[in-house]
This record gives C-alpha cells, structure tokens and sequence, in this order.
C-alpha cells in the first residue's frame, strides 16, 4: 500500500459524458501527477500539480483538466468522453520535484 | 520529440539466471531518468538516475545512467519468479515531463 488512494476503483460511462477521478496524496506529499494507462500507448504523463499549482503538462487532452485543492487532495475531470479514453488513471504523489513518485492502485475507466 | 525506447519488449527466463534490460532516450532538457515495476497493479519505483556511471544498487537489481550515450540498463541477477513484471524506463526533462518507454515483459519460469 503506497498510501495514496485513488477514487473509484472502477467507473463504466457513455461516450459524452463527463466524469471526475479523485486522488488523495501520501501524508505530506505536495506533489500529484496524473498519468493515463492504456493497451495501446503504454503509461503518458497528463500533468502535475505542486501545492496547488499547476507545475508540468503532458499529453493531456482539452477535454481533460485537473485541479489540486488546499488539502493538497486532486481531481481530474473528463468530460465528452470518447470510446478511446477508456484506460486505467493513476496517480501519484511525491514530496517535492525529484523525490520518488508513490503511484496509487488507479481508476479503471470504461466508456461504452 | 521525446522519445524513450527499450529492448527487448519481451523477455522469458528461467530462475537463477541474470538479465539485462535496456532503456535508450532522446529527450530534450534531460533531468532524471527512472526505472518502475509494475506487476498487476500501480508502477513502484525502482531507481532514479541522473549522474552519468554511478551504479544504483538495491538487492539483486542494479542500474547505471550513460548520459553521453544515452542510455540505461537495469540488471537482475539470479531472477525469481517474482521478478517477472513488466519493468518501465521513463525519464523526465527540465520542466517535468515524464516520458514512458513501452516496457519489457519479463517472465521468469521456475
């Protein structure tokens, strides 16, 4: 257990709708990345967030956004789902920039 | 474009035996380069990298960075069947980018 917990374990939706993940940090962690996981592009970076601020962007699409809020927990948003974005959704969390990332278990996304 | 490429994809052996597994980048802004498992679940990190010829070592798995050739191994020796995972390269570029490899499935038969 990483210590990171992750929001809902598994989530099945029709394409267009809209669906918002949830992540809560490691006990002192200010750090959350987002990343994407699917059959046929492997792990991408979506974006990471610092105490609040966006820090670093990936391949994150316009239909995806994120915040991370004052309890430093983060939510990632996305909405006019297609077929293509089902994948599984990690986070994960790290003290500072450098310092090892904590991956949680993930939320499997499932648009039919 | 930031690339990371890894070899082999797939890779079975028997206990006992040691294997190489290797991670070549093109990365604009290098910063880090890191190594994951990930078995069923959610990726654990294995080693950060970010000097060139120093050696990182945690049991039997070991790795080193050549940052004039661009490049990683990780080394596993006398394997377990529980090495067998899929073992992730990624690197990460100044402004945190984090770029993924696809992975090399390692079986590891009894």
């Amino acid at each position: 257990d990483s210590g990171v917990t992750q929001t809902p374990k598994h989530l099945i939706t029709a394409t267009g709708q809209r669906v918002t993940l949830r992540c809560s940090p490691r006990s002192g962690d200010l750090s959350v990345y987002w990343y994407q996981q699917s059959l046929d592009q492997g792990l991408q970076f979506l974006i990471q967030y610092y105490n609040g601020e966006e820090r670093a962007k990936g391949n994150i699409l316009e239909r995806f956004s994120a915040q991370q809020f004052p309890d430093l927990h983060s939510e990632l948003n996305l909405s006019s789902l297609e077929l293509g974005d089902s994948a599984l959704y990690f986070c994960a969390s790290s003290v500072d920039r450098g310092e090892t990332q904590y991956f949680g278990p993930g939320t499997r996304l499932l648009v039919l | 474009e930031d690339k990371v490429v890894q070899s082999p994809l797939s890779l079975v052996v028997h206990e006992g035996d040691t294997v190489t597994l290797n991670c070549s980048y093109e990365v604009t802004n290098f910063r880090s380069l890191l190594w994951y498992k990930q078995e069923k679940k959610a990726p654990t990190f294995l080693f950060m990298l970010t000097s060139s010829g120093i050696e990182k070592k945690s049991g039997r798995l070991s790795s080193i960075l050549d940052k004039k050739e661009l490049f990683s191994i990780l080394n596993i020796t006398a394997t377990q069947t529980g090495d067998s995972a899929i073992y992730l390269c990624a690197v990460e570029a100044w402004g945190q980018n984090f770029v993924f490899g696809p992975g090399t499935r390692l079986s590891v038969l009894p």
